[in-house]
């Protein structure tokens, strides 16, 4: 299966903890996006990296949150200190191109704090 | 940044019926993609529509990105057709953004 990879589809973390979770594009991808969905809400875009560059980080929170997308290997969603508000899908979806190019997305990591 | 409305917000079918969903937005745009997000979670693709008209069976999709409105057809609506559909323009930087969806039960 060539397509998004997320990974893991499920984590659960207590108040606190550091949550990390991980998506590898598309081959042939570079372009890679991340989004997350409380529950009963649409998509709402938290960054979007280019291989080891930070293109717009516009809806990600200034506080806990970091991501990135190495040279080598996925690229990685950080959030620090985990709070309950935090329990959320994130998706990724990736691109071969910039601003046209049609997104491709991962089945989601469901994220649950205790 | 854009606004997209998506309308209506719930809709209720009977296998068989047709329907049209509706996506308005605020400014021009060079990317609009349509999903299926299933009851399972999964956001499914349906359609990569900046301009002009597609079709993919039972369903079909037209923009028109002049008047800045994206519709969604759904013939011969089936129970597998439930979930929620999104409309996502593109923004500034290549990312979607996402109206708050449609939620359809189609019911047998």
């Amino acid at each position: 299966n060539a397509g998004v990879m997320q990974n893991p589809r499920h984590l659960v973390r207590r108040r606190g903890q550091e949550a990390r979770l991980r998506c590898s594009p598309m081959k042939g991808h570079s372009h890679v996006y991340w989004y997350r969905q409380l529950p009963e809400e649409g998509l709402k875009f938290m960054v979007y990296l280019q291989k080891e560059n930070i293109i717009d980080e516009s809806g990600m929170p200034k506080e806990r949150f970091s991501a990135e997308f190495p040279k080598e290997g996925p690229s990685i969603l950080r959030i620090q200190q985990v709070v309950r508000g935090d329990s959320a899908a994130y998706f990724c979806a990736s691109s071969d191109r910039f601003y046209t190019g049609e997104l491709f997305f991962g089945e989601g990591s469901r994220l649950t704090v205790l | 940044g854009i606004q997209v409305e998506q309308s209506p917000p719930d809709l209720i079918l009977q296998e068989g019926a047709n329907s049209t969903l509706r996506c308005n937005f605020s400014d021009s745009v060079n990317n609009l993609q349509w999903f299926h997000q299933n009851p399972w979670g999964q956001l499914i693709n349906l359609f990569y529509i900046p301009s002009g008209t597609k079709q993919n069976g039972r369903l079909s999709a037209t923009t028109v990105a002049t008047e800045r409105y994206s519709l969604l057809y759904i013939s011969s609506s089936q129970t597998t057709d439930s979930g929620v559909y999104f409309c996502a323009p593109g923004g500034s930087q290549g990312n979607l953004i996402f109206g708050k969806g449609t939620k359809l039960s189609v019911k047998p």
